[in-house]
């Protein structure tokens, strides 16, 4: 069964960082192109990030450019999104996603964990 | 950015009845290297993740009844459902994965009239 479990959520100060985490189970991990997608309390979806299976390289929402970053550790099929300089703004349930298809950023995404959630206040 | 306009916001049907949520993209996601246009629907029940319900703007995914269809191309795309079940109480969001940034829409919940 194709799983993802997200952890690493919690409470911050503005200002402070928070790395997330999203493990994987269940299918080949270095061929699927993996995101991260929040999601607001009572708001809808906003995509934040992606990794490009094939390249490896990384996209980004214009908010979170220079402040997020999205990586993975084929060693054990996981996951990460460090988050530096949170902002009030940036409080949400955070899922980890994976695409459809192997390889490629054009996919949609079958696949989601059960999200974490983020809340950035003092 | 492609903007992704959903409408109505909200629909209350009656069980049995149709159920038809409407997504328009400001610009094109037909992508011509496969013709297939690059949108997808998904649904979320309360307090539940999204599920992908349709990709290729009308490929059913495994699993999900026939009841549900996606139809559209260029930049205006259809979900019907099309005998309400009490199940399908949700919100139920598109999504172009044509371009960066990936966009939704602003999401359509559906209720039981």
């Amino acid at each position: 069964e194709v799983q993802l479990l997200e952890s690493g959520g919690g409470l911050v100060q503005p200002g402070g960082s928070l790395r997330l985490s999203c493990a994987a189970s269940g299918f080949t991990f270095i061929s699927y192109s993996m995101a991260w997608v929040r999601q607001a309390p009572g708001k809808g979806l906003e995509w934040v990030a992606i990794l490009n299976s094939i390249s490896g390289n990384t996209y980004y929402v214009d908010s979170v450019k220079g402040r997020f970053t999205m990586s993975r550790d084929t060693s054990n099929d996981t996951v990460y999104l460090q988050m530096n300089s949170l902002r009030a703004d940036d409080t949400a349930v955070y899922y980890c996603a994976k695409g459809v298809f192997q390889g490629g950023i054009r996919v949609a995404f079958d696949t989601w964990g059960l999200g974490t959630m983020v809340i950035v206040s003092s | 950015d492609i903007v992704m306009t959903q409408s109505p916001d909200s629909l209350a049907v009656s069980l049995g009845e149709r159920a038809t949520i409407n997504c328009k993209s400001s610009q094109s996601v037909l992508f011509s290297s496969n013709n297939k246009n690059l949108l997808a629907w998904y649904q979320q029940k309360p307090g539940q993740p999204p599920k992908l319900l349709i990709y290729w703007a009308s490929t059913r995914e495994s699993g999900v009844p026939d009841r549900f269809t996606g139809s559209g191309s260029g930049t205006d795309f259809t979900l019907t459902i099309s005998s309400l079940q009490a199940e399908d109480v949700a919100v139920y969001y598109c999504h172009q994965y044509y371009s960066l940034p990936l966009t939704f829409g602003g999401g359509t919940k559906v209720e039981i009239k």
